[in-house]
């Protein structure tokens, strides 16, 4: 099956330390990488949608300079999260979807990142 | 509109119990119905789908039921087992590729 990588697991750091977070899709080329936050006991919350070779589409709220998000090849997108503070402590989960088919096709997610800024 | 609103939050059932976790939704532009099982500190994981030209889908234990003129589905888990003790959050795919996720139910299955 479909299977992304994401890395690292987990990070703690000091508060103004920015971090990279990277997503892999292992097995098949993904054009569309999908970001989500997600905090303990809730649903996860879309940050942004990644698309090869362009820029990526921030939703309503979320700070494209605070979190960048490069995704230079098929297989490969990262979220940058610059000058981290601790508000900015969560776990943060990558998706890239199957290539075929179109926008109804299933996203395959990574295991996360816990990000902790202290 | 752009909402799935899940039921129940949390469900306790015992070893070889279905439970029965539901979702609705009100944008008919929704065309693919995922439903995603969390373990803690893991990322979700696709577990069996539906499109809403069909009113039911089995795989093993799991099964979707389909009601596309109420604009609900529901997810069964047949013989529930210990294992199965997770988060469920069902979801819809928006004509934009977006994935709308539910609030999640949190599952316990007690030996």
């Amino acid at each position: 099956g479909a299977v992304v990588s994401q890395h690292p697991s987990r990070v703690i750091c000091k508060s103004g330390t920015s971090v990279k977070i990277e997503c892999r899709s292992l097995d098949f080329q993904a054009t569309t990488m999908f970001w989500y936050r997600q905090f303990p006991k809730q649903s996860l919350m879309l940050m942004a949608t990644s698309n090869e070779g362009s820029k990526a589409t921030y939703e309503q709220g979320v700070e494209k300079d605070k979190f960048l998000i490069n995704h230079a090849s098929l297989t490969l997108s990262t979220l940058t999260v610059t000058s981290a503070h601790p508000e900015d402590s969560s776990f943060y989960i990558c998706s890239a979807r199957e290539p075929t088919g179109g926008v109804g096709q299933p996203q395959h997610f990574g295991d996360g990142t816990r990000l902790s800024i202290l | 509109q752009q909402q799935v609103k899940q039921s129940p939050q949390s469900l306790i059932v015992q070893k070889g119990g279905i439970p029965i976790i539901n979702c609705a939704y009100e944008n008919t532009a929704f065309d693919y119905f995922p439903w995603y099982q969390q373990f803690p500190g893991k990322g979700p994981a696709l577990l069996i789908a539906i499109r809403p030209d069909v009113s039911e889908k089995k795989e093993g234990r799991f099964t979707i039921s389909f009601n596309k003129s109420a604009k609900q589905f529901s997810l069964h888990i047949m013989d529930s087992q210990p294992g199965d003790s997770a988060t469920y959050f069902c979801a819809a795919i928006s004509n934009t590729g977006k994935l709308i996720f539910g609030q999640g139910t949190t599952l316990q299955v007690k030996p």
